[in-house]
Parts: C-alpha cells; sequence; structure tokens
C-alpha cells in the first residue's frame, strides 16, 4: 500500500521559507510516476504547486514558479518543498500525492489524477 | 476565480442520482481526457474518484461514473448514500502553461 506523509514546520514568519518534506512507503519513487504537491487555503479550494519525477524533472505553476523549488531525494525516497518570501496567502494544508498518468506511447506525466494523497500539513504563515 | 466552473452546492435524497458539472474550454476540457474527479469529506485529504474522464480506481463503488461533452465533464452518483456527503473537485489538464487547473469545487449534501 502505497502511503505518503508530510512533515515540517507548522508556523512560518511572513518574508520566511516554507519547507515541507513528504516521505513515502510501499513504492519506491524510483521505480516512476511524478510526485507533486498541491495546497488548500482554510475554506477554500485545490491549488496545484508543482511536481516532480525521480530524475529531477519538474513543472511548477507560473503563479508560483518564481519562488518554488521541488527537490527529490531517492535515497530517503522522499520529496520536498520550499516556498520562499511567504505571506499569509500562503496559509493552507499542504498535501503531497502521487500522479497516476502513464502513457504507453508518451510515458509518466506530471499531469494526472492523483491516485495517494498524504493527510495534509496545515501551515500559518503569521509572525 | 477557479479555471473550471462548478455549481457550488447540490443536493439529493437518499436512492437518488446527482450530477455535478465541471465547465472548462476548448484548452482543457474539451480538449483532452485528463479529467478526474476527486471526494473530500470535511477535514480530510482528497480521495480520486474518476480519472482520464470516466476511469474508475480500484475500490471506488460503480455508483460514480464520469462522463465529458464539448467542455463540459460531469460526475454522476446515483443510489446517493449518506456518505456521499463531501465537496467534489474535477479537475483537468490545460494546454496553458498552468498545466493542471481545478474546480472551484461543488458541496454535496445528502438530505
Amino acid at each position: 500500500q502505497v502511503q505518503l506523509q508530510e512533515s515540517g514546520p507548522g508556523l512560518v514568519k511572513p518574508s520566511e521559507t516554507l519547507s515541507l518534506t513528504c516521505a513515502v512507503s510501499g513504492y519506491s519513487i524510483s521505480s516512476g510516476y511524478y510526485w507533486g504537491w498541491i495546497r488548500q487555503p482554510p475554506g477554500k479550494g485545490l491549488e496545484w504547486i508543482g511536481s516532480i519525477y525521480h530524475s529531477g524533472s519538474t513543472y511548477y505553476n507560473p503563479s508560483l514558479k518564481s519562488r518554488v523549488t521541488i527537490s527529490v531525494d531517492t535515497s530517503k525516497n522522499q520529496f520536498s518543498l520550499k516556498l520562499s518570501s511567504v505571506t499569509a496567502a500562503d496559509t493552507a494544508v499542504y498535501y503531497c500525492a502521487r500522479v497516476a498518468y502513464y502513457d504507453i506511447l508518451t510515458g509518466y506525466s506530471p499531469v494526472g489524477g492523483f491516485d495517494y494523497w498524504g493527510q495534509g500539513t496545515l501551515v500559518t504563515v503569521s509572525s | 476565480q477557479s479555471a473550471l466552473t462548478q455549481p457550488p452546492s447540490v443536493s439529493g435524497s437518499p436512492g437518488q442520482s446527482v450530477t455535478i458539472s465541471c465547465t472548462g474550454t476548448s484548452s482543457d476540457v474539451g480538449s483532452y481526457n485528463r479529467v478526474s474527479w476527486y471526494q473530500q469529506p470535511p477535514g480530510t485529504a482528497p480521495k480520486l474518484m474518476i480519472y482520464e474522464v470516466s476511469n474508475r480506481p480500484s475500490g471506488v463503488p460503480d455508483r460514480f461514473s464520469g462522463s465529458k461533452s464539448g467542455n463540459t465533464a460531469s460526475l454522476t452518483i446515483s443510489g446517493l448514500q449518506a456518505e456521499d456527503e463531501a465537496d467534489y473537485y474535477c479537475s483537468s489538464y490545460t494546454s496553458s502553461s498552468t498545466y493542471v487547473v481545478f474546480g472551484g469545487g461543488t458541496k454535496l449534501t445528502v438530505l
């Protein structure tokens, strides 16, 4: 059974960098699929942040691209999110998830249904 | 404002069927079959219910079905049960630089 678990500080000060890690168990990241981050502000909808492949190939939401870095550590079977210069608007529940899309012709894709999700972690931006 | 348009709320009685719409454009729903639907009960992570327009992951009841016509995708839940009460979100691949777009969500109330 594939399981994902987010970890990181629940409180970040404005202008600082938000850092989260997603530990994956039950599946080796090196075996395939893209892995992504999605966030949900309190009481609002979902927003895709970005996705990464085990090779390090990344795709980001253009609205966040200048502030986002997603990296992968295959030796630890985990991937991470860094979001810089945070403001109160970045307060949200942050989820990590697996992108369940594979096409026999084009291979794995950073875009598709997210089939396995972490439980989510609330990050509050406040001084 | 979300890229995909969903009704804010729908409701139905146990045993009835409800359909949730998800309207996009020719840049997303209308041109690609990478439309997904998620169920999110309060305080929980989203759960994938439908992928690639009409496919159900293992374990999802066949009461849930997906379809698409033009720029609008739809999720139909038949034989409504109390446990179906949740927020539902659609998403799609988009040819714009955004890559992934979500709908604003629909709250399903089982009366």
